[in-house]
């Protein structure tokens, strides 16, 4: 079964405007929280990771939020650029090593003009 | 990060034939992993690779159809046999880079795959 849920399964945000991806999950095991950017016919890509000790990371335009409480967390894209459309994944991965990665369904990201 | 080289990049293959994906990674790594992503779907884990081990599957995906190989700590293929059009997907190796007390995942460029 999907073990993270991820939304929206699409956005259209116009440019210099702030994308806003949400994700949730219920098993409270997962201990390192990613998200990829996946371009047409590439591999998907890491943006930005989180451990679950910490509310906030930010690394230039890409923020992740992170709500242990509500075991959830979100991918915020500041100033969206054209370039930025794409297919983001975020993902969770059960503690220890050795454990892929579980992923969302994906949201895809028009960024306008 | 890791560099993963893939190949093929795409192959467009007959029913019931077999193609064979290869993964190389630039450095050694304990854990390698195949997934599949069906065209604007997610990724799904098909089989854990460690080396000197035997794969691990995932439920729906059994050795007799995606045999896996793990020679090494740099290598791994990813056999897809007696190939139906259902299977026509994306195949991605994935390998997991633990560096100190942190640690990361690194996808290679995937093997597009056309069954016909």
């Amino acid at each position: 079964q999907q073990q993270v849920k991820q939304s929206p399964q699409s956005l259209i945000v116009q440019k210099g405007g702030i994308s806003i991806i949400n994700c949730a999950y219920e098993n409270t095991a997962f201990d390192y929280f990613p998200w990829y950017q996946q371009f047409p016919g590439k591999g998907p890509a890491l943006l930005i990771a989180i451990r679950p000790d910490v509310s906030e990371k930010k690394e230039g335009r890409f923020t992740i939020s992170f709500n242990k409480s509500a075991k959830q967390f979100s991918l915020h894209i500041m100033d969206s650029q054209p370039g930025d459309s794409a297919t983001y994944f975020c993902a969770a991965r059960l503690s220890n090593s050795g454990y892929a990665l579980n992923f969302g369904k994906g949201t895809s990201l028009l960024v306008t003009p | 990060s890791a560099v993963i080289s893939q190949k093929p990049s795409r192959d467009i293959c007959q029913r019931g034939t077999s193609l064979t994906i290869q993964c190389q990674v630039d450095s050694q790594v304990t854990m390698m992993f195949w997934y599949r992503q069906q065209p604007g779907q997610s990724l799904t884990l098909i089989a854990t690779a460690n080396q000197g081990s035997e794969a691990t599957y995932e439920s729906g995906f059994v050795i007799d159809k995606f045999p896996i190989s793990r020679p090494n700590l740099t290598f791994s293929t990813l056999t897809v046999s007696n190939m139906s059009p259902e299977d026509s997907s994306i195949y991605l190796c994935s390998v997991e880079e633990l560096k100190g007390a942190n640690y990361g995942y690194t996808f290679g460029s995937g093997t597009r795959l056309t069954v016909v």
